[in-house]
């Protein structure tokens, strides 16, 4: 199975802060992989997929980029209710697996 | 826009089968362009896609679950299902039930949306 390893596990940030989360690949997935945001006692959500696409309804402030082994989600100023957790998932090859989360929360 | 919903037992005794159905609206679960499949989260093993069930009916699973797990579609009533045997303390999960957008590998493909989740936990 392909490995999924985020970093870090926890980012405190403030509203108005630029934060990047990363993931981490064990091989090359090329551009396969999709983000998602889960917040307390919800399911998880779609926020990014192929890397850099931006599902639909997602405000701007997400953006996505990197390919092959490295990845990361940016978004370019905090609001309060992106506090929350979130996940990289692999797409390229089966069984998807997924990163084990980086907690956003407040400084 | 598909809405997704799953109902199950919420405790299961260990040896036993679990049972889950997951109630979709919005769409028509007979789509040729959709597929349906189940993810679990777990404390100790955190996101853990279980399987997906494909156009035509055809499936792919998890490796990690050997032959426990199956997936079936019963057209009718615009619901699937997810059954694992035999369970034990470490299915103690919240399942979700998602649609997957295509096959793993395919250009784009995804999980969403999901069902809001049902906590099973597995203990005599």
């Amino acid at each position: 199975d392909i490995q999924m390893t985020q970093s870090p596990s926890t980012l405190s940030a403030s509203v108005g802060d630029r934060v990047t989360l990363t993931c981490r690949a064990s091989q090359n997935i090329g551009n396969f992989l999709n983000w998602y945001q889960q917040k307390p006692g919800k399911a998880p959500k779609l926020l990014i997929y192929a890397a850099s696409n931006l599902q639909s309804g997602v405000p701007s402030r997400f953006s996505g980029s990197g390919s092959g082994t490295d990845f990361t989600v940016t978004i370019s100023s905090l609001q309060p209710e992106d506090f929350a957790v979130y996940y990289c998932q692999q797409s390229y090859s089966s069984p998807g697996t997924f990163g084990q989360g980086t907690k956003v929360d407040v400084k | 826009q598909a809405h997704l919903e799953e109902s199950g037992p919420g405790l299961v005794k260990p040896t036993e089968t679990l049972s889950l159905n997951c109630a979709v609206s919005g769409v028509s679960i007979n789509w040729n362009t959709y597929y349906w499949g189940w993810i679990r989260q777990s404390p100790g093993k955190g996101l853990e896609w279980l399987g997906t069930i494909y156009s035509g009916g055809s499936t792919s699973y998890n490796p990690s679950l050997k032959s426990r797990v199956s997936i079936s579609v019963d057209t009718p009533k615009n619901h699937f299902s997810l059954k694992l045997s035999p369970v034990t303390a470490a299915d103690t999960a919240v399942y979700y039930c998602v649609r997957h957008s295509g096959h793993f590998g395919d250009t784009y493909n995804w999980f969403g949306p999901w069902g809001q989740g049902t906590l099973i936990t597995v203990s005599s």
